[in-house]
This record gives structure tokens, sequence and C-alpha cells, in this order.
């Protein structure tokens, strides 16, 4: 299958810094990207779709200015945590679609995100 | 809305088999898939069905999907100590929804 590249895989931060995750698909033209967030023992929580050249729609309750979502690119989709705090950390992880609605969807290995 | 439901917990003995039961709301999705997410990793696609198929099977895999009842199960064969791990089935439509996970233990 299709390969999406997720990095860094783990970061630590420090209480107010900003982290960039990139979810890149590799061998494939990702029209539609997803970005997801698991705590610990829980399911993964869909937070934004981001569709490439436009704005990300996010799911109710996640915040558009904490969690910015860019898609500039077919290949590249990038999550930025802004202000990260405590609370923040999570496991964050991307998923690609080659064109909309019905085709397969490629999953990064994840990003484990640890804001200290 | 979106909705996919999995029972939270199973135990089955080492050998017998392991079937995880998912139901999922949005009968438009067109892919259907099983996780496998051990603890401290990241999923592990075990595999996934199209939604014009009723069944598939790949190895020790067999994927039932009744899309009338919009309800997809994943049985394992011969069950071993390294199956153990949360099982999570998700529903592709336009976005892509999980499910709760279930959590499969091995008991000896």
């Amino acid at each position: 299958g299709a390969v999406v590249s997720q990095h860094p895989s783990w970061v630590i931060c420090k209480s107010g810094t900003s982290v960039k995750i990139e979810c890149r698909s590799l061998d494939f033209q990702a029209t539609t990207m997803f970005w997801y967030r698991q705590f610990p023992k829980q399911s993964l929580m869909l937070m934004a779709t981001s569709n490439e050249g436009s704005k990300a729609t996010y799911e109710q309750g996640v915040e558009k200015d904490k969690f910015l979502i860019n898609h500039a690119s077919l290949t590249l989709s990038t999550l930025t945590v802004t202000s990260a705090h405590p609370e923040d950390s999570s496991f964050y992880i991307c998923s690609a679609r080659e064109t909309g609605y019905g085709t397969e969807a490629f999953f990064g290995q994840g990003t484990r995100l640890t804001v200290v | 809305g979106e909705d996919v439901e999995q029972s939270l917990f199973l135990s089955v003995r080492e050998g017998d088999s392991s079937v995880i039961n998912c139901t999922y709301t949005d009968s438009s999705s067109t892919y259907l898939y099983w996780y496998k997410q051990e603890p401290g990793a990241g999923l592990q696609l075990l595999t996934y069905i199209f939604s014009n198929m009723d069944m598939k099977q790949d190895q020790r895999l067999t994927v039932l999907l009744n899309k009338k009842d919009k309800h997809l199960s994943l049985r394992i064969a011969d069950t071993q100590t390294g199956d153990s791990a949360i099982y999570f089935c998700a529903e592709s439509a336009s976005k892509i929804i999980f499910g709760s996970g279930t959590r499969l233990s091995i008991r000896p």
C-alpha cells in the first residue's frame, strides 16, 4: 500500500512553545488529509479534515487557533500546536486519501507529543 | 452524525477464535478498516473491506460485513498471546471515524 510518513515520531517541548508535525504522502497525491488525536487508553478523535489548497474543516470542540492545519501541497499537511500546554500532550496521527470520497486512506505512524 | 461502536473488552482462551464486533451508522461508508494497536505503539492496519464485499479472508483474519445491518466483524482464528492489543474498527465515508476500540486479552 501507499506510504504516509509522519514526522517527528515523538517530541518533547516546553509549555508555551509551538510544535509543528508534518504528514507526507510519499508515493501518491493526497487530496484529503485527516488529523486525529488519541488520549491514553482512548480512541482516535478526528480533529479536522483538510483538502489541498483550502481551509481545514474542524470538528466541534477543536480550537482552530490552537491547532493550525496547513495543506499547501498534495503531498504535505502540517499540524501546528500553538502555545502548547501539558493538556495538549497526546498522540497525534494523520491520514491521507488520494482523491476525495470513496478511496482508501493511509495512516502515518503517529507523533507522541509531550509538553512539560 | 457518524458513529462507530464496539464493545470495550473481549477475553478469549489461547487457541480459540476471537470475534470482535463493530456497528456503524453511515450507510455511505465505502471502506471499513480494522486496526491493531499495541501498548505505546501506533496503528497497524490489519485488513480492510470495501463496502461491496461481504467477506474477506486473509490468513487468520476473516472480516464479515453486513451492510444492511451496518455490522462489521473481525474473526481471528487460533488466537495467540501476540494478538493481545486494542482493535479499532473505522468507517470511511466523507470522514474516517474510529470506534472506541476493543481490548482483546488472551488467557492461557
